[in-house]
């Protein structure tokens, strides 16, 4: 029944090193966004897709990068981690165009950085 | 810019009692939704309770219903017959109009049910 879907549960990530999280839909919705949730704070976007069409939330570090190839699957990637960016990562999805549905969110992926 | 407020950071109530959240929200537009999210513990976020902003009448879902004031920008979320189940972080959250934006969400609220 799983409609979001996001791997790992869990990821360990050295300073600097690339990481990637994914994510990935079985609701065939057209919206998949990224949001950084830190300890006991409020997720906060970081961009979304609409379709193929990327949108960066303005406030987003250069850092963070995403890759949609296809309507079920979104990539977020990390460049350069820094011992800030160690938070929960919650992938999002919609469905907009024909009436609004609310977002659908997956279990998320928790980034530790050491 | 949208705002929203969530003044309550931490809520108990009683098993089988009623809690009032509350969550204030600032905006310019006209076209919106406002939600109340659950976040259990080490679980994902789920949907309680959406309102768009063009209906007047509040919103309910079993348990869970809205006290929605427009005019005083107040969206808060009433659970009645509070359960043990209820126990999470409630987020508030505001999104423009029907669009693919993201939502904004407040600092959330802890609630905790004492048996």
């Amino acid at each position: 029944d799983a409609m979001v879907i996001q791997n790992p549960r869990y990821q360990v990530t050295q300073f600097g090193k690339p990481v990637t999280l994914s994510c990935s839909q079985t609701l065939n919705h057209n919206v998949m966004y990224w949001y950084q949730q830190k300890s006991s704070q409020a997720p906060k976007l970081l961009f979304h897709y609409y379709d193929k069409d990327f949108n960066n939330e303005a406030d987003t570090p250069d850092n963070f990068q995403s890759r949609r190839p296809n309507t079920s699957f979104c990539f977020l990637d990390i460049r350069s981690p820094g011992l800030g960016d160690a938070a929960m990562y919650l992938c999002a999805t919609s469905r907009t165009g024909t009436g609004y549905t609310e977002a659908f969110f997956g279990q998320g992926t928790r980034l530790t950085v050491v | 810019a949208q705002t929203v407020t969530q003044s309550q950071p931490e809520m108990s109530v009683q098993e089988a009692e009623t809690v009032t959240l509350s969550c204030t929200y600032d905006t310019s537009e006209s076209d919106y939704y406002l939600f109340w999210y659950k976040q259990p513990p080490s679980r994902q976020m789920i949907l309680v309770i959406r309102q768009e902003a063009y209906k007047q009448q509040n919103a309910t879902e079993n348990r869970f219903s809205v006290n929605f004031q427009k005019a005083a920008k107040s969206f808060s979320l009433k659970i009645s017959d509070s359960q043990l189940g209820d126990a999470a972080m409630y987020f508030c959250a505001y999104k423009s109009g029907g669009g693919a934006d993201g939502l904004t969400f407040g600092k959330g609220t802890h609630l905790i049910i004492q048996p």
